[in-house]
Formats: C-alpha cells, sequence, structure tokens
C-alpha cells in the first residue's frame, strides 16, 4: 500500500492478557516509530527503530511493553499484561530521513485503538 | 524533562481571518521544529517543518522560529473551515549525525476551530 498501514484497527482486550499491536511502514523507509496517544493528549515516543534493532527505546514505559522488526520492514508492538491505564490509541509513523537533519519528518498510520477492560 | 506546551484552546478564528497558534519548548538544544494537524479520530498529519530562526512560508502557512525565547509558532492564513483541526507543535532535541534519533516530543496540541 501507499502508507503506513496498522492492524487491528480497533482491539478490546480484558485486564491481563497479552496483546500485539502491527505495523507495515512505507516501503523503503528504514527508521519506523511507536507512538501512544491518549485522549487530549500529544503523541508520546515509544520506541524508535533504525532498520531491524531498536535504536532508542527510551519511550517504553515498563518491562510489559516489547516491540520487533525482525526483518526491517514489518513491526509488531507487544504488550503483556494489560492494564487499563494502557488504553490509548498506538500509532506507528515511518521516515526515510532518519539520520539526517530532517528526522522528524514522519508518516503516521491510523493507529491501533487499544481499549483494556 | 523535554517539554512542549501549547495552549490547549479551543481557539476559535473567524473565517478568513489569521490564525495564530504558539509553541514553547524547554529544551534549549533542541534543532528541528515541527507542525502536525490532526483532525478528530484521524492520525497526524506534517504541514510544516523549521529548522532555522525566521520564517518559513508554504502556501497559506507561515512557521515562526526564535531559539533564543525557545518559541515556535504557526499562522494560517486566509483561514478556512477545513483548517478546523488539532494542531501539535513537535520538537527534535537532537542534531542527526548518523547515530540514531529520539522520538520527537508533542505538545497537547492546540483545538482551532474556524467560523463559517
Amino acid at each position: 500500500g501507499a502508507g503506513v498501514s496498522q492492524t487491528p484497527s480497533n482491539k478490546v482486550t480484558e485486564k491481563g492478557k497479552y496483546v500485539e499491536l502491527r505495523c507495515d511502514p512505507i516501503s523503503g523507509h528504514t527508521a519506523l516509530y511507536w507512538y501512544r496517544q491518549s485522549l487530549g493528549q500529544g503523541p508520546e515516543f515509544l520506541i524508535y527503530f533504525q532498520g531491524t534493532g531498536a535504536a532508542d527505546d527510551s519511550g517504553l514505559p515498563n518491562d510489559r511493553f516489547f516491540a520487533v522488526r525482525p526483518e526491517g520492514s514489518v513491526s509488531t508492538l507487544k504488550i503483556q499484561r494489560t492494564e487499563r491505564g494502557d488504553s490509548a490509541v498506538y500509532l506507528c509513523a515511518s521516515s526515510p530521513w532518519a539520520g539526517t537533519p530532517l528526522t522528524g519528518e514522519l508518516f503516521f498510520g491510523e493507529g491501533s485503538r487499544l481499549t483494556v477492560l | 524533562q523535554k517539554e512542549v506546551e501549547q495552549n490547549s484552546g479551543p481557539l476559535s478564528v473567524p473565517e478568513g481571518a489569521i490564525a495564530s497558534l504558539n509553541c514553547t519548548y524547554s529544551d534549549r538544544g533542541s534543532q528541528s521544529f515541527f507542525w502536525y494537524r490532526q483532525y478528530s479520530g484521524k492520525s497526524p498529519e506534517l504541514i510544516m517543518s523549521i529548522y532555522s530562526n525566521g520564517d518559513k512560508e508554504d502556501g497559506r502557512f507561515t512557521a515562526q522560529l526564535n531559539k533564543a525565547s525557545q518559541y515556535v509558532s504557526l499562522l494560517i492564513r486566509d483561514s478556512q473551515p477545513s483548517d478546523s483541526a488539532t494542531y501539535l507543535c513537535a520538537v527534535n532535541p537532537r542534531v542527526e549525525s548518523g547515530g540514531g534519533a529520539d522520538g520527537l516530543t508533542f505538545g497537547k496540541g492546540t483545538h482551532l476551530i474556524i467560523q463559517p
């Protein structure tokens, strides 16, 4: 596809369950970012991949959150033992310009809305 | 602690007028600055980037940067109802040298309403 694709668009789960959110970036974009956005807030940085490796995971809130990008394209954000406070829209973004001054010019997907009951 | 501050609004502007959106940031080492537009229920979309002091114009949009005052603004001329959205200011604190990047720090956004 032409844009960043995220699945599922909506996920409702129960407290304590495991969740996976998938992101397929724009073809050829080496940089991939995960953000989390709560209602009335701006996006909050979680993790950044350059290729297959996590270049910066300083935004992950705790060890229940983990993300992978094994082949340098599709990424999966994994949340273990979900809590009600994890409810948010999880946004994925990609960029062809990581490592240049244009870093920050991101292309966002439509997000995965996670609701933890 | 890196912070980006915006007035959450709502900011109400009559159609055809100039909308002025403001943003301040705390990290004096910040190097690049961005404005994203987010319609309700949609994802952010980049509308302007600015990297040096002064003004940068693109169509009806003008971004202004003053690093000494740690201040970024966005002006929208001839405002249209379709400009009604939340405008997110974002800051990247690092000069990129190929060694990786922090993620952007976003403000909470300013909700702009253009009244017909």
